[in-house]
């Protein structure tokens, strides 16, 4: 079965730093994905990890350890335009299905 | 196209009455998924659609939902007999089937039963 938790909300304040984690079980894996989703607005890629370590992509960094299924995305310099839902999603190893976690609602407070 | 088109952009229907909608996958994209998300919720996986593969529908909620796809262009999700629960936003993404490439989304389809 595929399984994958992440916090159902948070906050922070503009200019700091938030760490959103995320844990996966799957009957397989071909890599994780980290997605913002805009109110009302489709879901956009952010980052993409598939080997154990840190990607880092400007202001988000993302990273992985396989053994342990988990992933967390890491926001730096926090903006108001930060405020969004935040999408774990795990690719299936057999079938490259993405699967998406419930997202992570961050607001990001003056 | 340059990206997932999506259509309607909005509906509402009336309760018992079926829907269609459609998506037009990026070009070259052999994969395409549908997925359902209800407000404030997450994306609830609904069929996928690898080339000329059988379809994966193992995300469809009762046999009310189908979808077709021609060959690796436009797909259709139907719903038929509309329930007040299957409003939500329907969404399209499509991607290439290799590793390391993301999934590139509509902007959905807005669906409203009253």
């Amino acid at each position: 079965g595929q399984n994958i938790d992440q916090p159902t909300e948070m906050t922070a304040t503009e200019g700091a730093i938030v760490q959103i984690n995320c844990t996966y079980q799957t009957s397989g894996f071909n890599g994780l994905f980290w997605y913002q989703q805009h109110a009302g607005e489709a879901p956009t890629f952010l980052s993409y990890n598939v080997l154990d370590g840190l990607e880092e992509k400007g202001r988000f960094s993302s990273f992985l350890s396989r053994s342990k299924g988990y992933s967390y995305l890491l926001l730096k310099e926090l903006q108001m335009k930060d405020s969004a839902s935040y999408l774990c999603a795990v690719r299936d190893g057999g079938t490259y299905k993405y699967i998406f976690g419930t997202g992570t609602r961050l607001k990001v407070l003056a | 196209g340059a990206g997932v088109s999506q259509s309607p952009s909005n509906k509402v229907t009336e309760k018992g009455k079926d829907v269609e909608l459609r998506c037009d996958p990026i070009s070259g994209h052999t994969a395409l998924y549908w997925y359902r998300q209800r407000l404030g919720q997450g994306l609830e996986f609904l069929i996928y659609f690898q080339g000329n593969s059988a379809p994966d529908k193992s995300g469809l909620p009762s046999d009310r939902f189908s979808a077709e796809r021609t060959g690796e262009s436009v797909s259709t999700l139907t719903i038929q007999r509309t329930q007040q629960e299957d409003s939500a936003v329907y969404l399209c993404a499509s991607s290439q089937w290799s590793q390391g490439t993301e999934a590139f989304f509509g902007q959905g389809t807005r669906l409203t039963v009253v």
